[in-house]
């Protein structure tokens, strides 16, 4: 079992550039969240998606897009990335909301 | 808003030493909680998760309790090793209309020296 798997690992852009971070998990979870992880802030829920079709904002959305394709992959989008953007990027599921998460090795990104 | 505190930020202990972190939280409203531990470099790997009705969870060498009403949970890890060395992570999550967000504290740094 593979888990949660997240790509790329690094990825360096430049401002106003846009990309996806893509994860994926094969535990057939219904939710799965994003969250970025910044030195002396912690983690920070970005959005999350409680099943397949809904998507809800977290507590630092502004400035991303979340695409959930299908019940496996759930992707977050920057259209037009900011050097604030610059950040660790993970992604999570879980069975349920009320479930254990369960996390991927994460995307580290930097906005030049 | 919810907030989360682990005290110590940074704890250094001989191997062998029985160890306690600390994480309080501001709202009593929760559903679950969970540690997690985080090395280096690395995503989160959960240790475990207290649903908002029990009182205790165990793991091994690791013993985890809620006190919901006053705000606190304490991870315990027994006989400690130079592998348990990483940052410890407790976060909270919450019910109602923020089913499934999670809130997280700033984390324990341990360091266990051989």
């Amino acid at each position: 079992n593979a888990g949660v798997t997240q790509t790329p690992k690094f990825q360096v852009l430049k401002t106003g550039q846009s990309m996806t971070l893509q994860c994926a998990q094969d535990m057939n979870h219904n939710s799965m969240y994003w969250y970025r992880q910044d030195p002396g802030m912690g983690l920070r829920l970005i959005y999350y998606s409680a099943s397949e079709g809904t998507t809800d904002k977290g507590e630092v959305p502004n400035g991303y897009n979340v695409p959930r394709l299908n019940k496996r992959e759930f992707s977050l989008r920057l259209e037009s990335a900011a050097p604030s953007q610059t950040s660790v990027y993970f992604c999570a599921s879980s069975g349920t909301g009320y479930g254990e998460q369960y996390f991927g090795p994460g995307t580290r990104l930097t906005v030049t | 808003k919810q907030e989360v505190t682990q005290i110590p930020a940074a704890l250094s202990v001989p191997e062998g030493e029985n160890l306690v972190l600390n994480c309080s939280f501001t709202d009593s409203a929760i559903y679950n909680l969970q540690w997690f531990r985080q090395d280096p470099g690395k995503g989160l790997t959960s240790l475990l998760l207290i649903q908002s009705s029990q009182r205790e969870q165990t793991s091994g060498r690791l013993n985890a309790s809620l006190d919901k009403s006053s705000g606190r949970s304490t991870l315990y890890i027994a006989a400690s090793q130079p592998g348990d060395s990483a940052t410890y992570l407790c976060a909270v999550g919450a019910g109602g209309t923020s089913y499934g967000k999670l809130t997280f504290g700033q984390g324990t740094i341990l360091t266990v020296h051989p």
